[in-house]
């Protein structure tokens, strides 16, 4: 069965403090695995696909790189507007919809 | 920008009631969803549509209904609402079914009582 792994589920940085999260999944096919990011009461916002593995992608403090069972989004030297919950997803080989991880909330302090 | 605007916020209905959140995109996309967000156990897909008219279940269909009469709208029904579907209910869209990212609305919280 195709899952995907989200760890830690909570993680609590200071500001200037980097950190990864991790996403680690199994699937059949890997087509594509996906970042979002979700602020409290809104829907989740995409920030990132990535299509193979050593593949790397890349927005403002964020860096999302892929291996073949897992993905890391690298956070550097985080503001507290970074704080949310960061979501993976993939694409199977089916494609019909994608899968989720249940999500890692980060909370960034002054 | 593409925008999927979800017609309530927050809604509030009683056991048995039939309840209808609506879903509107405006990027023409072919691919509509619909998902439940409950906490500790993340997004979990209720019913998908690939065109209009079309319709696929999901990973949890159950006491659920979709309407796709037009392509820019998808209808998600409650056919008999219950506590336990007390839930954020989250809309989406995509351009392809494969290796597209998907773009949220942002939500509709429901409470059953």
């Amino acid at each position: 069965e195709d899952q995907v792994t989200q760890s830690p589920e909570a993680l609590r940085l200071q500001e200037g403090e980097s950190s990864s999260l991790n996403c680690s999944y199994t699937v059949s096919g890997l087509r594509g695995l996906f970042w979002y990011r979700q602020d409290p009461g809104k829907g989740p916002e995409f920030l990132f696909t990535l299509y193979s593995a050593g593949e790397e992608k890349e927005k403002e403090r964020l860096k999302a790189t892929l291996t073949k069972k897992e993905s890391f989004l690298h956070i550097t030297a985080p503001k507290p507007e970074d704080s949310a919950t960061y979501l993976c997803a993939v694409s199977n080989q089916a494609g019909t919809a994608l899968i989720f991880g249940k999500g890692t909330t980060l909370s960034v302090s002054s | 920008d593409v925008k999927v605007t979800q017609s309530s916020r927050y809604l509030v209905k009683r056991t048995g009631e039939k309840v209808f959140l609506e879903c509107v995109q405006d990027m023409d996309h072919e691919n509509m969803f619909w998902y439940r967000q409950d906490p500790g156990l993340g997004l979990r897909l209720i019913y998908f549509s690939y065109d209009v008219k079309m319709k696929e279940k999901g990973d949890i269909p159950e006491g659920y209904s979709v309407s796709r009469e037009k392509k820019e709208r998808f209808s998600l029904i409650l056919e008999s609402a219950s506590t336990n579907q007390t839930s954020m209910y989250l809309c989406a869209s995509s351009l392809t079914i494969i290796n597209s990212p998907l773009h949220f609305g942002n939500g509709t919280r429901l409470t059953v009582t």
